[in-house]
């Protein structure tokens, strides 16, 4: 079946950097398009970034655009997203999406000094 | 900045039928902005119920139904059943970037 698991969330200081990873399993990655969502706590869902099957296309949300990079590596069925000058409204849960339809459980980013 | 608005609230007896709209501040929603929709339960991440519009994904039931309703794409929820109170967010797709709408949370009461 369809797994997306997240990781490396966690507290850190603002300004600082932080690597989020999503590991893929029960499909073909390399074939689909990949999201980055965000929701902070009790608010809405926020789109952060899309990458093509192949890596070659990237786009970003406006909020994050210039510090955040979305990867991916299919030879080892991961995605990525590289955070960096993280500000303290970055403070969310982070999804990895799969072409739209399919949903990670979340990874908790807390930025805060 | 792209602003994808919703309808706050909504309440809808069980067995009834609400509709929820999701429309773009840079004017018409069409086909080709591939509607999405998607439903969030407290504590848990979203599920997909729509994409492209009108599509539905396997797991979703048949009395969930997407449309473009005058310029906004429209999720219709028929026969409303309890479990279907929840949080929906659409989502459009801008040439390259997404933006989600802010969410209608529908109470089925």
């Amino acid at each position: 079946q369809v797994q997306l698991v997240e990781s490396g969330g966690g507290v850190v200081q603002p300004g600082r950097s932080l690597r989020l990873s999503c590991a893929a399993s029960g499909f073909t990655f390399s074939t689909y398009a990949m999201h980055w969502v965000r929701q902070a706590p009790g608010k809405g869902l926020e789109w952060v970034a899309i990458i093509s099957s192949d890596g070659s296309k990237k786009y970003y949300g406006d909020s994050v655009k210039g510090r955040f990079t979305i990867s991916r590596d299919n030879s080892g069925n991961t995605l990525f997203l590289q955070m960096d000058s993280l500000r303290v409204e970055d403070t969310t849960v982070y999804y990895c999406v799969r072409d739209l339809d399919f949903w990670g459980q979340g990874m908790l980013v807390t930025v805060s000094s | 900045q792209t602003v994808v608005t919703q309808e706050p609230s909504l309440t809808v007896s069980p067995g009834g039928t609400v509709t929820l709209t999701c429309a773009s501040s840079t004017g018409a929603v069409t086909s080709g902005y591939y509607p999405s929709w998607f439903q969030q339960k407290p504590g848990q991440p979203p599920t997909t119920l729509i994409y492209s519009t009108s599509h539905r994904q396997p797991w979703t039931p048949a009395r969930f139904s997407g449309s473009l309703l005058g310029g906004k794409a429209a999720l219709t929820l028929s026969n409303v059943q309890p479990e279907d109170e929840a949080e929906y967010y659409c989502l459009l797709y801008y040439n390259g970037p997404y933006v989600f709408g802010t969410g209608t949370k529908v109470t089925v009461l």
